[in-house]
């Protein structure tokens, strides 16, 4: 089945900056790739995906990319803001499935 | 528009005492649905699946079960819990089962002691 790796763990950044967290994935099969974002005792929510059609997709400060020959894809923010601290999943779909990463804990620090 | 509940919001069961959980959609029809566990701290776990009426994937072995009476009921249920069982109970559905949106209900935080 899809097995999705996620880097780092933990990220600190100051306000301001930007952040970018790594998702690779297994699959080749896979064709849609979303990201969640969840906020200490709250749902996952999704804030931005990409088919396998597309290379790369925006959303004001979000944005994320894809590169289906190297099976990896990336979420970047810019312009951190203190709101931006939470847990951001990735996830790819398997046969039937999302296959999600284990997370990355971002800090923006003002 | 579409909205996913569920309850209790929390929970707190001793050992070996019985569980239920209960998921409805609103707002879309013929829904798939699915139950993840989240562990403190950690990723997301799909315990079940369901593409219909009566109709259940396990994804794990577990001494939880699954069932769907209705179109947009999904209840998750246990006869016995275990400690291990403690966790964050999220419900979801999309419209198809792959390369589409997942939407996540409210959660149930269920302790057991």
């Amino acid at each position: 089945g899809e097995n999705v790796e996620q880097h780092p763990s933990t990220l600190s950044v100051q306000e301001g900056d930007s952040a970018v967290i790594k998702c690779t994935y297994s699959d080749s099969a896979s064709n849609y790739f979303p990201w969640y974002k969840q906020e200490l005792g709250k749902r996952p929510q999704l804030i931005i995906d990409i088919r396998s059609n597309v290379g790369e997709k925006k959303d004001q400060r979000i944005a994320v990319t894809l590169n289906k020959t190297a099976k990896h894809f990336s979420l970047h923010i810019t312009e951190t803001q203190p709101e931006d601290s939470a847990v951001y999943f990735c996830a790819a779909t398997g046969s039937y499935q999302l296959t999600f990463g284990k997370g990355t804990k971002l800090s923006v620090i003002p | 528009s579409q909205t996913i509940h569920q309850w209790p919001a929390t929970l707190v069961q001793p050992v070996g005492s019985p569980l239920s959980l209960e998921c409805t959609v609103e707002g879309t029809s013929n829904p798939n649905l699915y139950w993840y566990r989240q562990a403190a701290g950690r990723g997301l776990q799909l315990l079940f699946y369901s593409v219909g009426i009566g109709q259940i994937s396990s994804e794990v072995p577990q001494n939880l079960s699954a069932s769907r009476p209705q179109d947009r009921q999904f209840i998750l249920s246990s006869k016995k819990l275990l400690l291990s069982d403690s966790g964050f109970y999220l419900c979801a559905w999309s419209v198809t089962l792959s390369g589409d949106e997942q939407y996540f209900g409210p959660g149930t935080r269920l302790t057991v002691t």
